[in-house]
């Protein structure tokens, strides 16, 4: 079975523009959760999406956002990136919430 | 909101040595994961414990969740285990909330 994809792998933004990631869980897995990774923060978490409801919502600005489609894939959204942004987005899904999370390979974000 | 410590932060070992890395958290919890993230940043699922005793090869993990901590044990290092460890637990309807981790260099 194929793990968790994530696209694009690695982005550089500038200041300002908006970026789009996307995540494609494990076939069969209905919840999605992502994830922000620095090395100040650590691992923390931005939004979980079961069956295209958002069902957590972590500490974050509005400008992050993200849905989940019918076919469980899901993208995150930051708009008005800030230098702050730049980080490793990590994405898990899990057959259901609360069971095992598989991650997947992250998408690391450089916003020069 | 609940609290995830592990310690030690960092640990170096040499090859074929055994370990104990230690997670601590500061309410009840439903879910306890532990993760390896490998110097490609990939997180890898090793063990979901909430309570008791897993194995998997060299890599056992105790959860003890009336005292709220969790133990993993790395037994004959190799230089493939480095990595940061990291524990994780979340409530009832709460997000995973995860620790700092635990950076473990292991030399040949």
């Amino acid at each position: 079975k194929a793990g968790v994809t994530q696209t694009p792998r690695y982005l550089i933004k500038t200041r300002g523009q908006q970026v789009t990631l996307s995540c494609s869980p494990i076939s069969g897995h209905r919840s999605v959760s992502w994830y922000q990774q620095t090395p100040g923060q650590g691992l923390q978490f931005l939004f979980e999406y079961f069956s295209e409801t958002q069902r957590n919502k972590g500490n974050f600005p509005g400008r992050f956002s993200g849905r989940q489609f019918s076919n469980s894939r899901s993208e995150m959204n930051v708009s008005t990136l800030e230098l702050g942004d730049s980080a490793l987005y990590l994405c898990a899904s899990s057959f259901r919430t609360q069971e095992t999370q598989y991650f997947g390979p992250g998408t690391r974000l450089l916003v020069l | 909101g609940i609290q995830v410590e592990q310690s030690p932060p960092d640990l170096i070992l040499q090859e074929g040595a055994n370990s104990t890395l230690r997670c601590n958290f500061s309410d009840s919890v439903n879910n306890l994961q532990w993760f390896h993230q490998n110097p490609w940043g990939q997180l890898i699922n090793l063990f979901y414990i909430p309570s008791g005793t897993k194995q998997n090869g060299r890599l056992s993990a105790t959860t003890v969740a009336t005292e709220r901590y969790s133990l993993l044990y790395i037994s004959s290092s190799q230089t493939t285990d480095s990595g940061v460890y990291f524990c994780a637990v979340n409530q009832a309807g709460t997000a995973l909330i995860f620790g700092k981790g635990t950076t473990l260099s292991v030399s040949s």
